[in-house]
């Protein structure tokens, strides 16, 4: 089993709509927990830092359930610029390596 | 342009060869990582230097590869004897002392053919 699980998708959705990503992690001392974006033959970007009591930024809203152990990423009105691959990436703490998921890809199509 | 850089951007080589690849971080960064990442995964984690020292080695990082940052700055990634295998993206990132949080280079695509 994989320590950080995503849906690789792919998500295709039209512009304006609302597309939810979840990842699950299976290390239950994990203790910091980030959305990356990477577009196609691009480095990975640092979205957001998910917050145990859930952060947004913009239309952007990241949750964490620690109980269940998983991690949400909402995104609203999606713009075309939004298409990419979204990462979930945990750390355990114990290491100061990120571990990332497989990527979720979206396309947001006009 | 004060992020990381990396050098060269792609690199193809014939098996067997070595190749060594240099990252620069962010400059005031003191923690540096190296990542590979193969088509359709998310990055792996392979090495982390605090300043100089090199703190922690991922299994995958095989007696193959090794990692230097002499002086605390710059950081090389050397891999002998190279196989089809080692065929990836590998990313460099830094961060400063205190944050998990990662700033990545735009990786060297390593071909070996």
């Amino acid at each position: 089993r994989k320590e950080v699980e995503q849906d690789p998708g792919p998500f295709n959705v039209p512009e304006g709509a609302t597309v939810a990503f979840n990842c699950t992690y299976s290390n239950s001392a994990s203790q910091s927990f980030f959305w990356y974006r990477q577009d196609c033959r691009k480095e990975p970007k640092l979205l957001m830092s998910v917050y145990s009591s859930g952060n947004e930024d913009g239309r952007f809203t990241a949750q964490l359930n620690r109980a269940s152990q998983y991690i949400s990423l909402l995104i609203r009105d999606s713009k075309l610029s939004d298409s990419a691959t979204y990462l979930c990436v945990v750390n355990s703490g114990l290491s100061l390596g990120l571990i990332f998921g497989q990527g979720t890809e979206l396309s947001v199509k006009p | 342009d004060t992020g990381v850089s990396q050098d060269p951007r792609h690199k193809i080589t014939k098996r067997g060869q070595n190749v060594t690849f240099r990252c620069d971080p962010i400059s005031e960064h003191n923690r540096l990582y190296w990542y590979r990442q193969t088509l359709g995964q998310g990055p792996e984690f392979l090495t982390y230097f605090q300043n100089e020292a090199q703190l922690e080695k991922s299994r995958l990082l095989s007696d193959r590869f090794s990692a230097e940052r002499p002086k605390g700055s710059f950081s090389t990634l050397e891999i002998q004897r190279t196989e089809q295998g080692d065929s990836a993206m590998y990313l460099c990132a830094s961060s400063p002392t205190g944050t998990p949080e990662a700033f990545f280079g735009q990786g060297t695509r390593l071909t070996v053919v």
